[in-house]
């Protein structure tokens, strides 16, 4: 089946740094990838929308300059979390998809947390 | 917009049937999907319904109807290893895009 990996899988940082997470997908080309946040005992809430070679969609509300983007190539997705803050710390799992209504497959995501 | 409504929690019995339902607000409509998210892990694909009808995939069954902006997700034989937390997930405003449900938090009893 479809394999997706993010890395790292936690990190524990101090307030003020910026903060990098990849999502691969290994066995299949995604031309989309999705950022998702998810909070403690709540949905997923989604981020942005990544397509290969383009930039990121986001939704209201999500900061663009504190949550950079980068999908240059088909197989990797970044998202940088810029100065972070102890508001930022969440559950950051992305997914990827063949495109269409192909179903998004999820990588482990990354635990993040603020100091 | 678009909006999904799905009970916060369900109980039930180890060997049972439990149904957990899911109704939507889209102005679009592709499709209805549903994921099972364990505590601490990442949601897991279970089914995808994008016509009316059911959809049986082993234990697990989808059901879809379009007219009634309705679905429901269909666990039978229930097994311990099945609490956990179940999301519907409608594609409205475009195919890949999906927005997530509230979640519904399945415990299972012996």
């Amino acid at each position: 089946g479809a394999v997706v990996s993010q890395h790292p899988s936690w990190v524990i940082c101090k307030s003020g740094t910026s903060v990098k997470i990849e999502c691969r997908s290994l066995d299949f080309q995604a031309t989309t990838m999705f950022w998702y946040r998810q909070f403690p005992k709540q949905s997923l809430m989604l981020m942005a929308t990544s397509n290969e070679g383009s930039k990121a969609t986001y939704e209201q509300g999500v900061e663009k300059d504190k949550f950079l983007i980068n999908h240059a190539s088909l197989t990797l997705s970044t998202l940088t979390v810029t100065s972070a803050h102890p508001e930022d710390s969440s559950f950051y799992i992305c997914s990827a998809s063949w495109g269409g209504s192909q179903p998004q497959h999820f990588g482990d995501g990354t635990r993040l947390s603020i100091l | 917009g678009q909006s999904l409504e799905q009970p916060s929690e369900v109980t039930a019995v180890e060997g049972a049937i439990v149904q957990i339902n899911c109704t939507y607000q889209t102005s679009g409509f592709y499709g209805l999907s549903w994921y099972q998210q364990h505590d601490g892990g990442a949601p897991t694909f279970l089914s995808y319904n994008a016509l009316d009808g059911l959809e049986e995939t082993g234990r697990f069954s989808s059901f879809l109807s379009r007219s009634d902006s309705y679905g429901y997700l269909l666990l039978q034989e229930l097994q311990m290893k099945d609490s956990a937390s179940y999301f519907c997930a409608v594609s409205g405003s475009s195919a890949s895009k999906i927005i997530f449900g509230s979640g519904t938090r399945l415990s299972i009893r012996p």
